[in-house]
């Protein structure tokens, strides 16, 4: 069974934000919640995780609802680089690195 | 700094045949991995080295598939002889041993495997 699930693919205006969501309802107290992106052709890119409070670095915010049941990543100004498949991915605190589970993802599509 | 770099990034290969992919880590990561995502498929876990030693293979398909990392530096991945389903690309990552696993990886670009 999937732990998150995620739209197939999303589409994005130049320089304005990207909201990209992800449920993961049965996501345990001590399980994160990490945002990865592939740009076409290249490695997997890890951009952000938390656990309960909302969190923000250089590449994008991470809203995490109050039951975490779901997130939202943000990407507050999309440039046409941020076209990517993005992955949400629910991650026990001290787990292994067969646990990294990538699924489908989303197709972000940023548009001129 | 650099990063995590693979090689080759494109290899193609007749079936029966041998075919060895390297990847060098971010100086200083002591923690190595190796994915893959076959044609249509998901990306994978294959397995996860800690300096030289297999902290988990449990991804790794078959034993037609041989990972090593002898002296805790680059490592590489063996596949033996090939098969049409082991067409894919072959991602490396690593991330520093401190603090344990924490799911932060820096990825490679990853090889690319043909297998006709």
């Amino acid at each position: 069974d999937a732990k998150t699930t995620q739209p197939t693919s999303m589409d994005c205006a130049e320089g304005r934000a990207a909201n990209l969501p992800c449920n993961h309802s049965t996501i345990s107290g001590n399980e994160y919640v990490y945002w990865y992106r592939q740009i076409h052709s290249q490695g997997p890119q890890y951009i952000i995780h938390g656990l309960k409070n909302n969190e923000t670095n250089e590449m994008a915010s991470l809203i995490i609802t109050e039951d975490r049941k779901s997130s939202t990543l943000i990407l507050p100004h999309a440039t046409l680089r941020d076209t990517a498949v993005y992955y949400c991915i629910v991650f026990l605190a001290g787990g292994s690195a067969r646990q990294l589970t990538f699924g489908s993802g989303t197709q972000l599509t940023v548009l001129p | 700094e650099a990063g995590v770099t693979q090689f080759p990034s494109h290899s193609v290969i007749e079936k029966g045949q041998t075919v060895t992919l390297r990847c060098d880590p971010i100086s200083g990561h002591d923690n190595l991995y190796w994915y893959r995502r076959v044609m249509g498929k998901e990306i994978k876990f294959l397995l996860h080295f800690v300096k030289e030693s297999k902290q988990d293979e449990s991804g790794m398909p078959n034993n037609r598939f041989l990972a090593e990392r002898t002296g805790g530096t680059y490592s590489t991945l063996k596949v033996q002889p090939a098969e049409l389903e082991d067409s894919g690309v072959y991602f490396c990552a690593s991330s520093q041993l401190a603090g344990g696993f924490t799911g932060e990886l820096f990825f490679g670009e990853g090889s690319r495997l043909t297998v006709l």
